[in-house]
């Protein structure tokens, strides 16, 4: 069965204190590993698709990478402005090709 | 920007009453997904579509779920008759295999 988990689930970061969220992934055949952002009360909004090993990519404090099993979100020097929930998805291969998400790791910088 | 238009944003209703969720995709996206987020279960897949027909709906209960693309503007997520458990947030995304956008989902409360 396909699966993504995330951790953790939640995690708190003072203004300025640069960390890593995880992504690990069971998806079979998988053509990509997508990154959302949502903010509360809203849809996911899309951050970076990852389709290789060894592939990253970066936005402002965001940088996403993905190695055959994980997906790492790095964020250097977060602003408050960077709390949300990341959520991480897997597309799966073949005809029914579908986003599988994780369950998210709600961020929280503090000032 | 192009965005995904959901209706109702909020959708309060008694027990056995029929629940008719809608979206509008982006002009031109092919895919289009109905998914159920939860605190408990995160984001769970209902149904999808290509060119308007379903591929998937194995995440849905067929009892009391249908789902529906009777044109390209619109999709339709049924629900009857609706029950507690069905209290959720639904969203809808679209989108061209590999990039997907996010309504900002119908978030429905059965009494």
């Amino acid at each position: 069965e396909d699966q993504v988990t995330q951790s953790p689930e939640a995690l708190r970061l003072q203004e300025g204190e640069s960390s890593s969220l995880n992504c690990s992934y069971t998806v079979s055949g998988l053509r990509g590993l997508f990154w959302y952002r949502q903010d509360p009360g809203k849809g996911p909004e899309f951050l970076f698709t990852l389709y290789s090993a060894g592939e990253e990519k970066e936005k402002e404090r965001l940088k996403a990478t993905l190695t055959k099993k994980e997906s790492f979100l790095h964020i250097t020097a977060p602003k408050p402005e960077d709390s949300a929930t990341y959520l991480c998805a897997g597309l799966t291969q073949g005809g029914s090709e579908k986003l599988v998400f994780g369950k998210g790791t709600k961020l929280t910088v503090n000032p | 920007d192009a965005r995904v238009t959901q209706t109702p944003r909020h959708k309060v209703t008694e027990m056995g009453q029929e629940v008719t969720m809608r979206c509008q995709p982006i002009l031109g996206h092919n895919t289009v997904f109905w998914y159920r987020q939860t605190m408990m279960q995160g984001l769970e897949l209902l149904a999808y579509f290509r060119n308007r027909a379903p591929l998937d709906d194995s995440g849905m209960p067929k009892d009391r779920f249908s789902a529906e693309m009777p044109d390209a503007t619109l999709a339709t997520l049924k629900i009857q008759p609706s029950e507690p458990r069905d209290s959720a947030v639904y969203f809808c995304a679209s989108g061209l295999p590999g990039d997907y956008t996010f309504g900002s989902g119908t978030r429905l409360t059965v009494v």
